[in-house]
C-alpha cells in the first residue's frame, strides 16, 4: 500500500518568517495530494491540495509544489503569523478519489512573536 | 449546515466494554470514514462506506465493526474494548463524483480504555 512520509515533526519560526513541510510517497499511482490544518481540539481541515497533472498551485501566503518524479510535495507558508500554528498532515490517495486517503505524520508548526 | 457532528465528544471504557460511535452528517455526502489518530502516527482508516448500505475495510478495521443503515449516518462499534484502542476518533464524509474530492471532519470523540 501507500506510505506517507512527512518532515520534519516539529517546526518553529518567526512571524513574518517562512515555513515549509516536506512529504514523499511510494505509490506511483498517487495522483491527488491534499493537505490538512488541525487546531487543537478540532478535525483537521482541508487547506489546500494539487493533482499530479499540476506542478504547483497557490493560494494566497499557502503553496504546495509536486515533482511527481521524485514522489516528493511541499508546502509552502509565506509571512507566517500567529494564527498558522497549528499541526499540519499530508496525504495522498493512490485512487484520485479521496475515497482512501493515506496520511503522513503530521507537522506541529509553532509561530513565535 | 452542522457539517459533520460526533457523539460523544469524551468516553471512558472498562476492558471488554463496548460502545457505539455515532457520526452524523448534513451535506448528503455519499462517502463516509472513520479515522482514528494517535500521538505521531497521523490518521489511519479503520472503515469507509461509499453509500447507504455498505461498508469497506481500512488500514486498521480489526476490533471495529460499522454500520450505514442511514446515508446520513455512520456508526463505528467496539463489541469489547481494549487499551490499544485509546484514540481519538475522526469521522469525515464527501462525494468524490461531485468534483469536490474534500474530506470534511467532524470534531472528534476522545476515547480513553482503562
Amino acid at each position: 500500500g501507500e506510505n506517507v512520509e512527512q518532515h520534519p515533526s516539529t517546526l518553529s519560526v518567526q512571524e513574518g518568517d517562512s515555513a515549509v513541510i516536506k512529504c514523499t510517497y511510494s505509490d506511483s499511482a498517487s495522483n491527488y495530494f491534499p493537505w490538512y490544518k488541525q487546531e487543537l481540539g478540532k478535525g483537521p481541515q482541508l487547506i489546500i491540495d494539487i493533482r499530479s497533472n499540476v506542478g504547483e498551485k497557490k493560494d494566497q501566503r499557502i503553496a504546495v509544489t509536486l515533482n511527481k518524479t521524485a514522489k516528493h510535495f511541499s508546502l509552502h507558508i509565506t509571512e507566517t503569523q500567529p494564527e498558522d500554528s497549528a499541526v499540519y498532515f499530508c496525504a495522498a490517495s493512490p485512487t484520485g478519489t479521496a475515497s482512501k486517503l493515506t496520511f503522513g505524520t503530521g507537522t506541529r508548526l509553532q509561530v513565535t512573536l | 449546515n452542522a457539517g459533520v457532528t460526533q457523539t460523544p465528544k469524551f468516553r471512558v471504557l472498562k476492558t471488554g466494554q463496548s460502545m457505539t460511535l455515532l457520526c452524523a452528517q448534513d451535506m448528503n455526502h455519499e462517502y463516509m470514514y472513520w479515522y482514528r489518530q494517535d500521538p505521531g502516527m497521523g490518521l489511519r482508516l479503520i472503515h469507509y462506506s461509499v453509500g447507504e448500505g455498505t461498508t469497506a475495510k481500512g488500514e486498521v478495521p480489526d476490533g471495529y465493526n460499522v454500520s450505514r443503515l442511514k446515508k446520513q449516518n455512520f456508526l463505528l462499534g467496539l463489541e469489547s474494548a481494549a487499551p490499544s484502542q485509546t484514540s481519538v476518533y475522526f469521522c469525515a464524509s464527501n462525494t468524490p463524483a461531485s468534483g469536490s474530492e474534500t474530506q470534511y471532519f467532524g470534531p472528534g470523540t476522545r476515547l480513553l480504555v482503562l
